[in-house]
């Protein structure tokens, strides 16, 4: 079964400073994609990052990077200088070469960025 | 360019009504997904639909159901409304689903509260 797990369900972090959002994944399929997405309160889902799982290099997107470690199944967000207006709730997504039309989210974490 | 319009954002309606909920994806879009969003079981995929024809089917009961138009314009219904069905409805939509990098963009979702 394919399954994405988000282990934490809060997280603080002051402005200005870094922070790292944890993802794992699991699938059976050798191809497949990982994804990054932010839901303001206002609930539409904002997307933020994209790893094949071909990808040699690790994704980045400007302050976002994913620290993609392919042979633990993890997919983590590193958010660089966090601002007031990054909290939100981030989830973890993926989608399989079986599977295309569907993605597959994890539980989400609620990031508060302090002042 | 527009993004994903779903309509209408805000529902209340009595158990045991129907309700039809409507998604217009962004211009050249094919393809049109659905998910719900509750406190309790998170993000779960409902359906995809890739031009007029349903490619994914999530675990739900037959009380939900989709189409998809020839425009791409999509709606989905869920008849015999219960308690449970109360959630937020988010719409996806991408170019294509393969490849598997194809990004998805979301609509703001339709809260929809059954009383």
């Amino acid at each position: 079964a394919q399954k994405i797990t988000q282990t934490q369900p809060g997280m603080f972090v002051q402005e200005k400073e870094a922070v790292t959002l944890d993802c794992t994944y699991d699938t059976s399929d050798p191809s497949y994609g990982l994804f990054w997405y932010k839901q303001p309160s206002s609930g539409e889902m904002i997307f933020l990052i994209y790893q094949g799982s071909y990808d040699q290099q690790n994704a980045t997107e400007g302050r976002y990077s994913l620290n993609f470690q392919k042979a633990r199944k993890s997919a983590n967000l590193v958010i660089s200088a966090s601002q007031l207006g990054d909290s939100a709730m981030y989830f973890c997504a993926m989608r399989s070469i079986s599977n295309t039309g569907k993605l597959i989210f994890g539980q989400g974490t609620t990031l508060q960025v302090k002042p | 360019k527009a993004g994903v319009t779903q309509t209408p954002r805000y529902l209340i309606k009595t158990r045991g009504q129907q309700v039809t909920l409507s998604c217009s994806p962004i211009s050249g879009h094919r393809s049109v997904s659905w998910y719900q969003q509750t406190p309790g079981q998170g993000l779960q995929f409902l359906f995809e639909y890739f031009s007029e024809t349903q490619r994914n089917k999530g675990n739900f009961p037959g009380r939900f159901s989709g189409r998809q138009f020839s425009n791409s314009r999509s709606e989905m219904n869920v008849s015999t409304l219960e308690l449970g069905d109360s959630a937020l409805y988010l719409c996806a939509s991408s170019l294509e689903a393969i490849p598997l990098g194809a990004e998805a963009f979301f609509g703001q979702g339709t809260r929809l509260t059954v009383v």
